[in-house]
């Protein structure tokens, strides 16, 4: 069975600051992976996703997240945080026809 | 309209009333899911299905059951909600051909007391 493993439960940054928020999986067959993004009181939202090819994928609202086979990680990346971006974010592998989440990370921008 | 929509978004039951959530979706997609989500514990599986006639446990499907009505439509009940079920559940739905990830509802907040 696959797991996602999300170290950082609570992450507070200043604006303007870099985020870097770490994922691990477990899981032996291809690899899907996902970050959603849940605003408060809002539901999970699709922020990036990576299933092949380039391991560096794009996502929306200037997030990033690096696909590292070799570790089993596929950590999120964004140079320059906003106030806009607390939110909890969740890492999430797709195996054994179901997608698998994370526990979440926390994060808290301050103005 | 959204295109996977939750009903109710909020509610408040007893203990040991029988309740039930209702998820329908305009994806036209095979495959539906409910998640339970609590702090710190993310999101778990409680049931899947993939067509109208092939539904799955999930990791927790203890204390709920499921129904599919139709391709569009997947409701989630408790048989006797029980205080520890306070939570807040999320239906999705997927395509595999699409292999964009789930498209999530708005959820629904559970109070048992």
């Amino acid at each position: 069975a696959q797991s996602v493993s999300q170290h950082n439960h609570h992450v507070i940054l200043s604006e303007a600051a870099s985020l870097e928020l770490g994922c691990n999986y477990s899981y032996g067959g291809t690899v899907n992976l996902f970050w959603y993004v849940q605003y408060p009181g809002q539901h999970l939202q699709l922020l990036l996703k990576y299933f092949s090819g380039d391991p560096l994928v794009k996502g929306i609202k200037g997030f990033e997240a690096e696909f590292i086979k070799s570790k089993f990680s596929f950590n999120l990346r964004k140079p320059s945080v906003q106030w806009s971006d607390t939110a909890e974010y969740f890492c999430a592998v797709f195996g054994n026809e179901k997608l698998t989440f994370g526990t979440g990370t926390r994060l808290t921008i301050i103005p | 309209d959204a295109d996977v929509t939750q009903t109710p978004r909020n509610r408040i039951t007893k203990t040991g009333k029988r309740i039930m959530l209702e998820c329908s979706q305009t994806k036209g997609h095979d495959r539906m899911y409910w998640y339970r989500q609590d702090p710190g514990l993310g999101l778990r599986l409680i049931y899947y299905s993939f067509d109208v006639k092939d539904i799955n446990k999930g990791e927790i499907s203890d204390g709920y059951s499921v129904s599919r009505q139709a391709q569009a439509k997947f409701s989630l009940s408790l048989e006797s909600a029980i205080p520890n079920q306070t939570a807040l559940y999320f239906c999705a739905t997927s395509d595999p051909a699409e292999r964009n990830g789930y498209t999530f509802g708005s959820g629904t907040r559970l109070t048992v007391v």
